[in-house]
């Protein structure tokens, strides 16, 4: 089973600024992984595939990058929407997710 | 639009069964691989199980591999998954999931495995 790392647990980020979120493979899942967002009471909601392409109807404002086993989610400028918990997951094979990374207000 | 609702849920005794459903619709259910997806209080996502749109390959995280069992019918569109032995870890929100990358994703249905 491939394990999924996310970096921090916790991010303190004021609205309007740059967020970055981190994720790392335990082996290559190549460019394989996804990222979700995931607000209290609600099913995750797709934003990233391929590691960098947005689903749609997602903004601009999130992309994607990295291959092998580095991954970044990168927010390029925060709305007060954006506050909730991100996971990876890669489905390079069985599919696993990352702990998640929980975004808050600064 | 496409939908997938759960059922099946409720409260359930260590040791005890549980079959949990999912109604697809809105797409053609049997072109699509389906998959659990469970969510522990408070905790994060871990992949369940997992079946091809033919039912020719199926996976199961180990953590309940010999104890749950995934199934289709393609002709009523729909999603199963009996749950044994359940143990007091089990409780959690399964969700019904299209396809390993999620765009579709059910509400949720609550197990809770408790005495």
């Amino acid at each position: 089973e491939i394990v999924m790392t996310q970096s921090p647990a916790t991010l303190s980020v004021s609205p309007g600024e740059r967020a970055t979120l981190s994720c790392r493979a335990s082996q290559s899942v190549s460019s394989n992984l996804a990222w979700y967002q995931q607000k209290p009471g609600q099913a995750p909601r797709l934003l990233i595939y391929g590691a960098s392409t947005r689903a749609t109807g997602i903004p601009a404002r999130f992309s994607g990058s990295g291959s092998g086993t580095e991954f970044t989610l990168t927010i390029s400028s925060l709305q007060s929407e954006d506050f909730a918990v991100y996971y990876c997951q890669q489905y390079n094979n069985w599919p696993t997710f990352g702990q998640g990374t929980k975004l808050e207000i600064k | 639009e496409v939908q997938l609702v759960e059922s099946g849920g409720g409260l359930v005794q260590p040791g005890g069964s549980l079959r949990l459903s999912c109604a697809a619709s809105g797409f053609t259910f049997s072109s699509y691989s389906m998959n659990w997806v469970r969510q522990a209080p408070g905790k994060g996502l871990e992949w369940v199980s997992y079946i091809s749109s033919s039912s020719s390959t199926i996976y199961y995280a180990d953590s309940v591999k010999g104890r749950f069992t995934i199934s289709r019918d393609n002709a009523k569109n729909s999603l199963y998954l009996q749950m044994n032995s359940l143990r007091d870890e089990d409780t959690a929100v399964y969700y019904c999931a299209r396809d390993k990358v999620v765009v579709a994703w059910g509400q949720g249905t609550l197990v809770t495995v408790s005495s």
